[in-house]
């Protein structure tokens, strides 16, 4: 099987701008779950959705949205854009809401 | 407030021997735990869980062990090798509403020197 798929794989965009990030999960996986990766934060949980439906969401502004497709495909959207929002972004996907969630390589963000 | 501490950001152990990396976490409502491995560039790769009804669990070279009492669970790694150098994440999960959420620590990275 194919493993998490996320594009694109880098990405730079000036302050202010907004950003659409896409993720595909392993086939057959329901769960998508989006966390933001930083040196000071370290991971952290943004949110997760499940047949299409926001199901959890972390503690992230409202500049940080997401949305899931019928086919269980994920995009997650940061309107907006701040230099302190340059991180990596990983998706995870699980075969339902379980926990043991499989991560794509993520996308990584710089935000000049 | 960190829910889940990983108190060394880094390890160095000789390779064939055993690696210890630990992890506590405050939150009693968490009831599964995980580890991930993460190399540079690269998203997390998921080792090996723990449900709170256990103590331990192997899988291979892995063994994770959970200390209920103390809140704490540790990752065995034997023998080392220097595939393994990587930061290693500790996750506890829990119900969150209807929902269930992941909570990471902050890591430690393990070098295994040949």
């Amino acid at each position: 099987k194919a493993g998490v798929t996320q594009t694109p794989r880098y990405l730079i965009k000036t302050r202010g701008q907004q950003v659409t990030l896409s993720c595909s999960p392993i086939s057959g996986h329901r769960s998508v779950s989006w966390y933001q990766q930083t040196p000071g934060q370290g991971l952290q949980f943004l949110f997760e959705y499940f047949s299409e439906t926001q199901r959890n969401k972390g503690n992230f502004p409202g500049r940080f949205s997401g949305r899931q497709f019928s086919n269980s495909r994920s995009e997650m959207n940061v309107s907006t854009l701040e230099l302190g929002d340059s991180a990596l972004y990983l998706c995870a996907s699980s075969l339902l809401m379980v926990d043991t969630q499989y991560f794509g390589p993520g996308t990584r963000l710089t935000v000049l | 407030d960190q829910q889940v501490k990983q108190n060394s950001p880094s390890l160095s152990v000789q390779e064939g021997r055993i690696s210890i990396l630990n992890c506590d976490y405050t939150n009693s409502m968490f009831d599964y735990f995980l580890w991930y491995k993460k190399y540079p560039a690269e998203g997390p790769t998921f080792l090996i869980s723990i449900s709170s009804i256990k103590d331990k669990n192997e899988d291979g070279r892995f063994t994770v062990f959970l200390n209920k009492s103390a809140k704490h669970l540790s990752l065995h790694i034997v023998p080392s090798q220097p595939g393994d150098s990587a930061v290693y994440f500790c996750a506890a999960s829990g119900a969150v509403g209807s929902a269930r959420q992941l909570t990471f620590g902050s890591g430690t990275q393990l070098t295994v020197l040949p």
